[in-house]
Parts: C-alpha cells; structure tokens; sequence
C-alpha cells in the first residue's frame, strides 16, 4: 500500500518569514505528485502536478522540487503572507502506469503565518 | 458555475437514517472522484468514475456506502443507515483526461455529521 508522508504537521511562522516543509513517498513505482492547497470552508485547490525527477515548478511566491531517487518533494513559499495560511496536502497515485488516478494523500501541513 | 459543485454543504443527520450527497463536477470533465476526509487526516479515496462507468470502488468503506453516475456528469454518494464513524468531510473532484498527471479540482466538500 502507498505511504504518502508529510512533515510537519503544523507550521507557525511570522509574515515574511520564508518556510519549507515536505512529502515522502516511495520512490519505487513513482508517476506523479501533486501539491494542493486547501484553505478553511474552501475546496483543494491544485498547486503543481510534478512528474519528472529534478523538476522545480513556480507559482508565485510558492515553488516545488521533486526527487523521485529518494521519494521526496519540497514545498517552498519566499516571504510567507497570512494568506498562505492554509493546509497544503501531497498525494501520489497509486500505481505506476498513469491510468489510476487514485490519489493517496498525505495528512497535510497546516500553515498559518501571523501579521 | 465554473467548479466542481457539491450540495449540501453541511448534513447533520441521526444514526441509522440514509443520506444522499450530489457532486455536479466541471462541465466536460470525464473523470470523478469521491473522497472522505476524517478530522486530522487527509482525504482518503472512496471511488471512481470514467464517464458513467464505476471503475474503481475499492475504497468505500462498507457495503452501506453506494456511488453511481448514471448520465456521466452528476454523481450521488449514498449512505444508508448512517453510523457515527461516517461524520467526516466528504469531497468531490473531477478531471478532464482521467490521467493521474493531471490535477484533480475539488468542490468545496459536505461536512456531514451523524449524531
């Protein structure tokens, strides 16, 4: 079964602080991993769908970086605003071949950046 | 709209009555998914359609949970004789190709409670 991890759980930092955190997934049988950014009574709203190893994706003050050799991807936001408050979840597809879209997500990092 | 809509918004029902939460997904999108989400955790997949076909519903979590989508747009999650393990945040996505490289768009969920 597919172990998608996330770390940590919570995250308080000040505005314009920069802040980091991370998904784990096995690195056998990847296809793809996605970012989502779920703020309170919104929907998950996708950040990146990341596929190839090394590949970095920008949005914004928000950037992403995978590596698939050791199952990891990082979540980066440059000069964090209270609007990034927000639980930012990862999930992978289980299986390999792209034909599942059966997503295994990780429990989510909940973010909140005070004024 | 243009989104992924999800009615009602919030539920509150009584242990053993049937509940019925609809998902109008984006229009053209093939693909839909149903997921729960348990406070504390992150979404766990329930099932999946391509069109109206039910290609996947490994993740429902007893027979007393039943999907369909019977033209291919609009789904209905069925839960009958409803416990209170079923209280959670149940969401929906759609996706336009059904591939797993793409991102999936969320609705803004119905919060169910059984009491």
């Amino acid at each position: 079964i597919l172990n998608v991890e996330q770390s940590p759980q919570s995250l308080h930092v000040q505005e314009g602080d920069s802040t980091n955190f991370t998904c784990s997934f096995p690195s056998s049988n990847f296809y793809a991993l996605h970012w989502y950014r779920w703020e309170t009574a919104k929907s998950p709203e996708a950040l990146f769908v990341m596929t190839l190893n090394g590949d970095e994706k920008k949005k914004g003050r928000i950037s992403a970086t995978l590596n698939t050799k050791e199952g990891y991807s990082y979540l980066y936001i440059k000069g964090s605003q209270p609007e990034d408050s927000a639980t930012y979840l990862c999930a992978s597809p289980e299986g390999s071949s792209g034909a599942t879209n059966k997503l295994i997500f990780g429990t989510g990092t909940l973010l909140a950046v005070q004024p | 709209g243009a989104g992924v809509s999800q009615s009602p918004r919030y539920k509150v029902a009584k242990r053993g009555q049937d509940v019925a939460l609809r998902c109008d997904p984006i229009s053209g999108h093939v693909s839909l998914f149903w997921y729960q989400q348990a406070l504390g955790q992150g979404p766990e997949f329930l099932t999946y359609f391509q069109n109206e076909a039910q290609l996947d519903k490994s993740g429902l979590p007893s027979d007393r949970f039943f999907a369909e989508r019977p033209e291919g747009s609009v789904s209905t999650l069925k839960i009958q004789r409803t416990q209170q393990e079923d209280s959670a945040v149940y969401l929906c996505a759609s996706s336009f190709t059904g591939r797993s490289d793409q991102p999936q768009h969320f609705g803004d969920g119905t919060r169910l409670s059984i009491l």
